[in-house]
């Protein structure tokens, strides 16, 4: 079955330093990736997604985000954190396998409170 | 840009209501989705919807129904609200498959309490 772990319910970070908030995953084969980020009370922004190709993919707002298909993990990254990336942030997976209606679907983890201080 | 709308951001109704949730989209998007979120459960998928008229039940769809009957539309039914229905509702859309793109754009959200 798909899913996707993110082990960590809040991660701590000054600004200025760097920010890692860390996503594995469960599919077979090769999967498809994304970052969501979420502000209060708001919905859920594309932050950025792997599907194919380099290892390492950007996103928006100086995020990254590193494939590692041996870890089964990816972990988003920002080398600068901004008390504005405060936020919560989720890593969702979609099994490339999946047929007929459920081709669509997404399995998303349960959350990272990201909290960036002064 | 994709735009996706929920017909209200707070709404407060009593137990055995019938509620409804109203989401539209405007990018002409085959795929919509109605999750649930809550503190510490993460986003859960109540229904989709691959077409106009069809639906597909997600990982915990008791309590709800769906109704799409334009494509661009996708309602959530909550027939007899309860106090465990109080929650985030979000509301997605996404492109078919095999476009390429796979990403799911959300609504605002609308927190439902249920008195």
């Amino acid at each position: 079955a798909q899913s996707v772990a993110q082990p960590e319910d809040q991660v701590n970070v000054a600004e200025g330093n760097p920010l890692t908030v860390k996503c594995t995953y469960s599919v077979s084969g090769n999967p498809y990736l994304f970052w969501y980020v979420q502000y209060p009370n708001r919905g859920l922004q594309f932050l950025l997604k792997y599907i194919t190709g380099d290892n390492l993919v950007k996103g928006s707002y100086g995020f990254e985000a590193e494939f590692n298909k041996s870890q089964t993990s990816f972990h988003l990254k920002k080398p600068s954190a901004l008390v504005s990336d405060s936020a919560l942030y989720f890593c969702a997976v979609r099994d490339p396998r999946g047929r007929g209606s459920t081709l669509g679907r997404l399995y998303f983890g349960r959350g990272t409170q990201l909290t960036v201080w002064p | 840009d994709v735009k996706v709308t929920q017909s209200s951001r707070y709404l407060v109704k009593r137990t055995g209501e019938k509620v409804f949730l109203e989401c539209v989209q405007d990018m002409d998007h085959e795929n919509m989705f109605w999750y649930r979120q809550d503190p510490g459960l993460g986003l859960r998928l109540i229904y989709f919807s691959y077409d106009v008229k069809m639906k597909e039940k997600g990982d915990i769809p008791e309590g709800y129904s769906v109704s799409r009957e334009k494509k661009e539309r996708f309602s959530l039914i909550l027939e007899s609200a309860s106090t465990n229905q109080t929650s985030m509702y979000l509301c997605a859309s996404s492109e078919p498959s095999g476009t390429g793109s796979y990403e799911q754009y959300f609504g605002p959200g609308t927190r439902l309490t249920v008195t």
